[in-house]
């Protein structure tokens, strides 16, 4: 079945620095990506809508300029958490969504990535 | 709003135990709502979905069955097994087709 590729799984980083996380997708091709978060014993929220090739739709409430969000080819998504402070500690989950339009039920998921800010 | 709750987990069960994972929802209008599974170390998989009242998802012998007037969708396994251990999320699809997740319910199954 179709694969996506969460990478890093895990990240440590000092307060102040950026972290990139990268979404693939191995074995198709996705004009659309998700990006979520989830903190502990809380829901899984969606952040953003990444589209290929133009601007990342961003939820209420989330800072586009902290979460840099580049969908530059149709298998590539990154997450960029800019300046992370300890309150971005979470866990990031993306999804991908094959060819070019369909239902939001087929999605392919990462394995997601923790990040842990000092 | 929109909004999935879960029971909390973890929940640990012997094999071949009856599992049941609470989850209601709230939501306008008519949602669709599903059961997904993260094993460990890898993304979230469709295991069944419902797409209106009364309909009964199953998969893998997984239930779930959409009860409009108590806004819920219970997941339901009559004997589970170790290879199940996972953690649950449930999900609906909201009118402006985005998917809403509960804070998902981890699953432990001891032989």
């Amino acid at each position: 079945g179709a694969v996506v590729s969460q990478h890093p799984s895990w990240v440590i980083c000092k307060s102040g620095t950026s972290v990139k996380i990268e979404c693939r997708s191995l074995d198709f091709q996705a004009t659309t990506m998700f990006w979520y978060r989830q903190f502990p014993k809380q829901s899984l929220m969606l952040m953003a809508t990444s589209n290929e090739g133009s601007k990342a739709t961003y939820e209420q409430g989330v800072e586009k300029d902290k979460f840099l969000i580049n969908h530059a080819s149709l298998t590539l998504s990154t997450l960029t958490v800019t300046s992370a402070h300890p309150e971005d500690s979470s866990f990031y989950i993306c999804s991908a969504r094959p060819g070019t339009g369909g239902s939001n039920e087929k999605l392919f998921f990462g394995s997601g990535t923790q990040l842990s800010v000092l | 709003g929109n909004s999935v709750t879960q029971m909390e987990g973890p929940v640990t069960l012997s094999e071949e135990a009856f599992l049941t994972i609470n989850c209601t929802y709230t939501a306008t209008g008519y949602p669709s709502l599903f059961w997904y599974v993260q094993y460990p170390g890898e993304g979230l998989q469709l295991l069944l979905k419902a797409t209106k009242a009364d309909d009964k998802g199953s998969n893998k012998g997984f239930e779930a069955t959409y009860r409009k007037e108590t806004t819920s969708f219970h997941l339901e396994k009559g004997s589970v097994q170790v290879s199940d251990s996972a953690v649950y999320f449930c999900a609906l699809r909201n009118q402006g087709g985005k998917l809403i997740f509960g804070q998902g319910t981890e699953l432990s199954v001891k032989p």
